[in-house]
């Protein structure tokens, strides 16, 4: 089954600065990757997603690369806001089956 | 447009009772998924269904866990005979078809005295 890996585990940025966050999987069928935003005593939240077609995808300050070939994708996040720290989760899919998730990286943005 | 509804929020249950968590999806989504999260982990995938099948039940134990999702109504995580480790956060999130986007609920947060 799949498997996902997620790095690194905190990050901590100022105001202002990108920060990136990086999943790898582990099965080459997998062709769906959303990332979601988990804000504390909430559910996680959409944020963007990428289908195995397409090698990048933005919107506003968010952006997910893929690269099918080494099997990782990653998050950027410019101009990080406050609002922005929660912890933000990876995760894979392969056709007919369900969301499996990295472990989590907790971003912390301090102005 | 409704998002999903978990209920309850809270559950409190003492040992050995049982515990009934409840989902409704999304107005037009027919696939259902459960997770859990303990304190400060990761979303550990429970159970996947579709109107009235189980399709994938791999992650769920084989004992004392239940899930349905009938015809009509939400769908239903079921534990029996709760014990303290049952304690988490139980995420339920849903889709209109497979492989697309999934959204989640606000979670019914299990606690076993």
């Amino acid at each position: 089954g799949e498997n996902v890996e997620q790095h690194p585990s905190t990050l901590s940025v100022q105001e202002g600065d990108s920060a990136v966050i990086k999943c790898t999987y582990s099965d080459s069928a997998s062709n769906y990757f959303p990332w979601y935003k988990q804000e504390l005593g909430k559910g996680p939240q959409l944020i963007i997603d990428i289908r195995s077609n397409v090698g990048e995808k933005k919107d506003q300050r968010i952006a997910v690369t893929l690269n099918k070939t080494a099997k990782h994708f990653s998050l950027h996040i410019t101009e990080t806001q406050p609002e922005d720290s929660a912890v933000y989760f990876c995760a894979a899919i392969e056709a007919g089956t369900a969301l499996i998730f990295g472990k989590g990286t907790t971003l912390s943005v301090s102005s | 447009n409704a998002g999903v509804m978990q209920n309850p929020r809270h559950l409190v249950r003492r040992r050995g009772q049982e515990a009934r968590l409840r989902c409704s999806p999304m107005k037009g989504h027919s696939h259902v998924y459960w997770y859990r999260q303990l304190p400060e982990e990761g979303l550990k995938f429970m159970v996947y269904l579709q109107k009235e099948n189980i399709i994938d039940e791999s992650g769920m134990p084989k004992e004392r866990f239940s899930a349905e999702f009938p015809k009509e109504g939400p769908s239903i995580l079921r534990i029996q005979q709760v014990v303290r480790g049952d304690s988490a956060a139980y995420f339920c999130a849903s889709s209109p078809s497979k492989n697309t986007e999934a959204f989640f609920g606000q979670g019914t947060r299990l606690t076993v005295v």
